[in-house]
């Protein structure tokens, strides 16, 4: 059974950076993209990029380009999302999400609990 | 920001069929399939239709979708009060990003 743990809450204040994390179980790590989307309170979902685990290429969304980072570690199973330069619109919970390599870049079937983060001075 | 376009809500009492539409682009609908979530209140999304008609195990054939040229469409017929919840479509766009849609509050009255 595929399963993402996601690290738990954090509080960050402006301009600082976050980094979460997304352990992954039932499932070969390097045979599934993952993505990473933002839901700000009571609002829609937004892709925010996506890391494949086996070379680390990713692929961000522009309005984050430049300001996020996702890797993998291979050795832990363990995918991370880094935001930097945070301001109060960043507060939102973060979903790490998954799917098979095989389908091609596909809108995810397998989704973490998601990680709330706070931006607040 | 959301690309692709849903009503805010739709509503319909028990038993009754509602539809939700998704009108996208030629980049992101056009030439790729259609996925839609459902997202109950303080969970996760949880993928309710991939390549725009197909069920993953273990969601009811009362939830079904359909695509046309730019636009889709998730229909859930025989309308529970489990049903109760955001709905999403998402697709890939051909300019390398995952685009979702509005969202639509489904109220069953």
């Amino acid at each position: 059974e595929v399963q993402l743990l996601q690290s738990g809450a954090e509080v960050k204040k402006p301009g600082a950076t976050v980094k979460i994390s997304c352990k992954v179980s039932g499932y070969t790590f390097t045979d599934y993209y993952m993505h990473w989307l933002q839901q700000a309170p009571g609002k829609g979902l937004e892709w925010m990029g996506l890391v494949d685990p086996e070379d680390g290429e990713a692929i961000y969304a522009e309005k984050f380009q430049g300001r996020v980072t996702t890797t993998a570690d291979t050795a832990t199973d363990t995918a991370y999302m880094q935001l930097s330069s945070l301001r109060s619109e960043d507060t939102a919970i973060y979903y790490c999400a998954t799917d098979r390599k095989s389908l091609g870049i596909v809108p995810p079937a397998y989704w973490g609990q998601g990680t709330l983060v706070t931006v607040s001075s | 920001q959301s690309v692709l376009t849903q009503p805010p809500s739709a509503s319909g009492t028990p038993g009754q069929r509602v539809t939700i539409s998704c009108s996208g682009s030629s980049s992101n609908i056009g030439s790729n399939s259609v996925y839609w979530y459902q997202q109950l209140p303080g969970t996760a999304p949880k993928l309710l239709i991939y390549r725009n008609n197909q069920r993953p195990s273990g969601v009811p054939d009362r939830f079904s979708g359909s695509k046309s040229g730019t636009s889709a469409s998730l229909a859930i017929s025989g309308l529970r009060s489990e049903d109760e919840a955001d709905y999403y479509c998402a697709a890939w766009d051909n300019s390398l990003s995952g685009v979702f849609g509005t969202g639509t509050k489904v109220a069953v009255l």
